[in-house]
């Protein structure tokens, strides 16, 4: 079957604009994640979706970021206002989690390369 | 705060060879533990999964332990091969706290 989709795969934005990543998780996947990877350093937590919901905001690093989910499925990423720092690859991984439990393998998507210049 | 650390950072070796990754972590209440690897300009892809209670898991070449108690985990491959060439990540418990990665070189 399909596996998780991101979009746009590349985004170059100027400096102060906002920007809206997309990710489709695997179908029926309940819990999706997204990450980044900014250039020489690890990856980074930055949300957890079960469902439609949040529960897990914590590595969201500043207010001009935020996230949401509709109808357990399809999730946005929007950055407003961007900055420079912000350049790096966006990642959505997706699994069966189910709330309470360890939860499955994240099957990840192939990212989004954003350039704020 | 969870730290996770893999050493050593870059690794080469001839085709053939195997080999050790390791990783550590300092906080022993995890879920699991993910090993992934990541190919230059690609995504992400999941080599093993080990649950909190379990010690190891084994796909084909590779096989990786975990030791809750020491905060350790190795994923060891066997008769390396060039398409082995990548970037090898781990990562523990549910939101994934990751480590920084093992750059592989297998030269043939």
């Amino acid at each position: 079957g399909a596996g998780v989709s991101q979009s746009p795969s590349n985004k170059v934005t100027e400096k102060g604009k906002d920007v809206e990543l997309r990710c489709d998780p695997i179908s029926g996947h309940t819990a999706l994640y997204w990450y980044r990877q900014s250039l020489g350093q690890g990856l980074e937590f930055l949300i957890y979706f079960q469902g439609n919901s949040a529960p897990d905001k914590s590595g969201l690093p500043s207010d001009r970021f935020s996230a949401e989910r509709t109808g357990g499925s399809v999730s946005t990423l929007t950055i407003q206002r961007t900055q420079q720092e912000d350049s790096a690859v966006y990642l959505c991984a997706s699994s069966s989690r189910l709330a309470g439990r360890s939860t499955d393998t994240q099957y990840f998507g192939p990212g989004t390369r954003l350039t704020v210049l | 705060k969870q730290e996770v650390t893999q050493i050593p950072a870059a690794l080469s070796v001839p085709e053939g060879e195997n080999l050790v990754l390791n990783c550590s972590f300092t906080d022993s209440a995890i879920y699991n533990l993910q090993w992934f690897r990541q190919d230059p300009g690609k995504g992400l892809t999941s080599l093993l999964l080990i649950q909190s209670s379990q010690r190891e898991q084994t796909s084909g070449r590779l096989n990786a332990s975990l030791d809750k108690s020491s905060g350790r985990s190795t994923l060891y491959i066997a008769a390396s091969q060039p398409g082995d060439s990548a970037t090898y990540l781990c990562a523990v418990t549910a939101k994934l706290i990751w480590g920084l990665g093992t750059s592989l070189a297998v030269n043939p």
